[in-house]
C-alpha cells in the first residue's frame, strides 16, 4: 500500500528559484493538505482541498501556490523560494475534512533548504 | 478559535516508566481527538482517536480520554519502551469546518 507518497524526499534551492512539491495519494480520498513543520512550531496549514478543483488558504499560505488538478495529485508550488521558506513539508489526506471523526494520512515529508 | 496545547518536552523516561503527555484543547462545538507519533525521518501516524466526550482511544499499550469537562486527552502509557522514542502530537478536528489543528509536538526518549 502506497498511502500518500511525496517527492521529492530531499531539494535545496537558491533564493528566487522556483519548484514544485508532489504528493499522490491512492486511497481516494477527497481532503488533501499540505502543512510545513519548523522547529517548536508543529505543523501549520498552509493549503488545501476538499476536491479535485478546489483550493483553499491555511494559516501560512503566502509564498506558495497549489493546484488540484486530479483527485489523486496536491501540487505545493514556490514561485520565488526565500530562505524562511526553509523547512519539513508533510502532504496528508483524509477520507472527509474536519467535520468527521476520520483521520489524516501522511506522506514521509519532502526537506527542502533555501540558501 | 481552535487550538491545542501540549506540554513542552523533550520528556526522558527510563525503560519501563509510566509516561503522561498533557494535552488540552479549545474548540467549538464538538471535536474529534487524535494522537499521531512521529518517528525520526518520518511522516505522522495515527496513534489513536477518540470522537466523543468520555470515549477512550487505545492503541499499542497508550490509552487516552476524551474529557470534555476539563478539554483535556493526556496521553499515557503504563511502560515505556526504547521502541517508543518519537515525537508525539495531539490534533482536533474542527468539526464546523474542514481543517485539522495540531499541537507543537512532545519529544519522548527513552533510555535502556
Amino acid at each position: 500500500n502506497a498511502g500518500v507518497t511525496q517527492t521529492p524526499k530531499f531539494r535545496v534551492l537558491k533564493t528566487g528559484q522556483s519548484m514544485t512539491l508532489l504528493c499522490a495519494q491512492d486511497m481516494n480520498h477527497e481532503y488533501m493538505y499540505w502543512y510545513r513543520q519548523d522547529p517548536g512550531m508543529g505543523l501549520r496549514l498552509i493549503h488545501y482541498s476538499v476536491g479535485e478543483g478546489t483550493t483553499a488558504k491555511g494559516e501560512v499560505p503566502d509564498g506558495y501556490n497549489v493546484s488540484r488538478l486530479k483527485k489523486q495529485n496536491f501540487l505545493l508550488g514556490l514561485e520565488s523560494a526565500a530562505p524562511s521558506q526553509t523547512s519539513v513539508y508533510f502532504c496528508a489526506s483524509s477520507y472527509s475534512g474536519g467535520g468527521s471523526n476520520q483521520p489524516q494520512h501522511f506522506g514521509d515529508g519532502t526537506r527542502l533548504s533555501i540558501l | 478559535g481552535n487550538s491545542v496545547t501540549q506540554m513542552e518536552g523533550p520528556v526522558t523516561l527510563s525503560e519501563e516508566a509510566f509516561l503522561t503527555i498533557n494535552c488540552t484543547y479549545t474548540a467549538t462545538g464538538y471535536p474529534s481527538l487524535f494522537w499521531y507519533v512521529q518517528y525520526p525521518g518520518e511522516g505522522l501516524q495515527l496513534l489513536l482517536k477518540a470522537t466523543k466526550a468520555d470515549d477512550k482511544g487505545s492503541n499499542k499499550g497508550f490509552e487516552a480520554t476524551y474529557r470534555k469537562e476539563t478539554t483535556s486527552f493526556h496521553l499515557e502509557k503504563g511502560s515505556v519502551q526504547v521502541s517508543d522514542s518519537a515525537v508525539y502530537f495531539c490534533a482536533l478536528s474542527d468539526p464546523t469546518g474542514n481543517q485539522f489543528y495540531f499541537g507543537t509536538g512532545t519529544s519522548l526518549t527513552v533510555i535502556p
